[in-house]
């Protein structure tokens, strides 16, 4: 079945530095959505991606839609404490009446 | 106001109890899903429906029942509970499938 790949598991930065994360597959996607939880709270749909190429921002967020469908990446600027949490990455493919959900990469920050 | 609610948002049962989850919103949308989540697992679909007449399984239906009263109520039920039904779970709603918006959890422990 499709599957969402994210790596590592766990990133630990210094605030105020930037952070990239990857979400890979085998599969082609055509949309591409990312979310972030906080502790005992459901994910927050933080950037949303529908056409392969397109580049959105949202505040210090920026995704990336891969030019191939599959893959996409979220970068996080001048991070903070508050951007500590789960981050997960899910897709969706046009035949599918489901989302894919990545395992997701836990972010600390370190004051 | 949230515009996915969840209730109740922890609960602690015993083995053999029947047990039901209860998922509300305001966004109008048609498509309702219910998910559990488990450390190192991620987020599984467990049922969805697209509007008040369909319902459909995800990938572990097996142990739970839903029911969808109206557009805007979506129940999971578990009929009789066992340890390993001990997890999060997490209702969500999308105009659309490609987008899903998360209620803020439940936290199931079954003893």
């Amino acid at each position: 079945g499709q599957q969402l790949n994210q790596s590592p598991q766990s990133m630990f930065i210094q605030e105020g530095e930037d952070v990239s994360m990857n979400c890979t597959s085998s599969s082609i996607f055509n949309t591409w959505l990312w979310y972030k939880q906080d502790p005992g709270e459901g994910p927050v749909l933080l950037i949303a991606l529908y056409k392969a190429g397109e580049l959105t921002s949202n505040g210090r967020l920026t995704a990336q839609f891969g030019i191939t469908r599959k893959d996409s990446f979220l970068n996080i600027s001048a991070s903070i404490p508050s951007d500590v949490g789960i981050y997960f990455c899910a897709g969706h493919a046009r035949a599918n009446s489901k989302l894919t959900f990545g395992k997701g990469i836990t972010l600390s920050v370190r004051p | 106001d949230a515009d996915v609610t969840q209730t109740p948002r922890n609960r602690i049962t015993k083995t053999g109890k029947r047990i039901m989850l209860e998922c509300s919103q305001t966004k109008g949308h048609d498509r309702m899903y219910w998910y559990r989540q488990d450390p190192g697992l991620g987020l599984r679909l467990i049922y969805y429906s697209f509007d008040v007449k369909d319902i459909n399984k995800g990938e572990i239906s097996d142990g739970y029942s839903v029911s969808r009263q109206a557009q805007a109520k979506f129940s999971l039920s578990l009929e009789s509970a066992i340890p390993n039904q001990t997890a999060l779970y997490f209702c969500a709603t999308g105009e659309h499938t490609d987008t899903q918006y998360f209620g803020p959890g439940t936290r199931l422990t079954v003893l």
